[in-house]
């Protein structure tokens, strides 16, 4: 079966600061999307970044960047220069290339950025 | 519409009631999905349509739980004789067909 963990249930960092929430997954197929979500106090879930696993460069989105280690299976997210409106809980979820079913979530990071 | 809309946007229902949750896609997105979130999880698969076509219910936890998409465009998940355990947001996504998934607000349903 396939699986999504995040291990850290909430986080907390400074304003302007850099962040890094950790995502590893589980699958035996060797081509699959990765995903992180925000979904903030408004209840709105919100694409942050996308990675293909068969491309070897990092995504990146402006402030956002992921970490993606395809051997160790892990996609870290990073945030640079975090603002107040990152607060938010943040999805780690994976979906196999060619199934048009559904993304496997994990449980989810809350991240709080302090003033 | 501009976005995934769901409606109603709460739903307090008492035990054993029936519930209809409805889901209007992006206009022209081909592929439909339900999810269901508990409070500190993350979404959970429920059922995901193609058209009208339901393709995959495995997600469904059990046969209270239905849902129907009879135009391809307008869906609803309906819950039969709901239990306190029901109680969660139900989401909506839509997408072209690719990974381009929008996310309604959701639907958060309470069965008191």
């Amino acid at each position: 079966a396939q699986t999504v963990t995040q291990s850290q249930p909430e986080m907390s960092v400074q304003e302007a600061e850099t962040v890094t929430l950790s995502c590893t997954y589980d699958t035996s197929e060797s081509n699959y999307y990765l995903f992180w979500y925000k979904q903030p106090p408004s209840r709105q879930m919100i694409l942050v970044i996308r990675q293909e696993a068969y491309k070897q460069q990092n995504a990146t989105e402006n402030r956002f960047s992921v970490n993606f280690q395809k051997a160790a299976k892990s996609f870290s997210l990073k945030i640079s220069d975090s603002q107040l409106g990152d607060t938010a809980m943040y999805f780690c979820a994976f979906k196999p290339e060619g199934s048009q079913g559904n993304l496997i979530f994990g449980k989810g990071t809350k991240l709080s950025v302090k003033p | 519409g501009a976005g995934v809309s769901q409606s109603p946007r709460y739903k307090v229902t008492k035990r054993g009631q029936d519930v209809a949750l409805r889901c209007d896609p992006i206009s022209g997105h081909v592929s439909l999905y339900w999810y269901r979130q508990a409070l500190g999880q993350g979404p959970e698969f429920l059922t995901y349509f193609n058209y009208e076509a339901q393709q995959d219910k495995s997600g469904l936890p059990n046969d209270r739980f239905s849902a129907e998409r009879p135009e391809g465009s307008i869906s609803t998940l309906t819950i039969q004789r709901t239990e306190q355990r029901d109680s969660a947001m139900y989401r909506c996504a839509s997408s072209l067909g690719g990974v381009g998934y929008t996310f309604g607000s959701g639907t958060r349903l309470t069965v008191v």
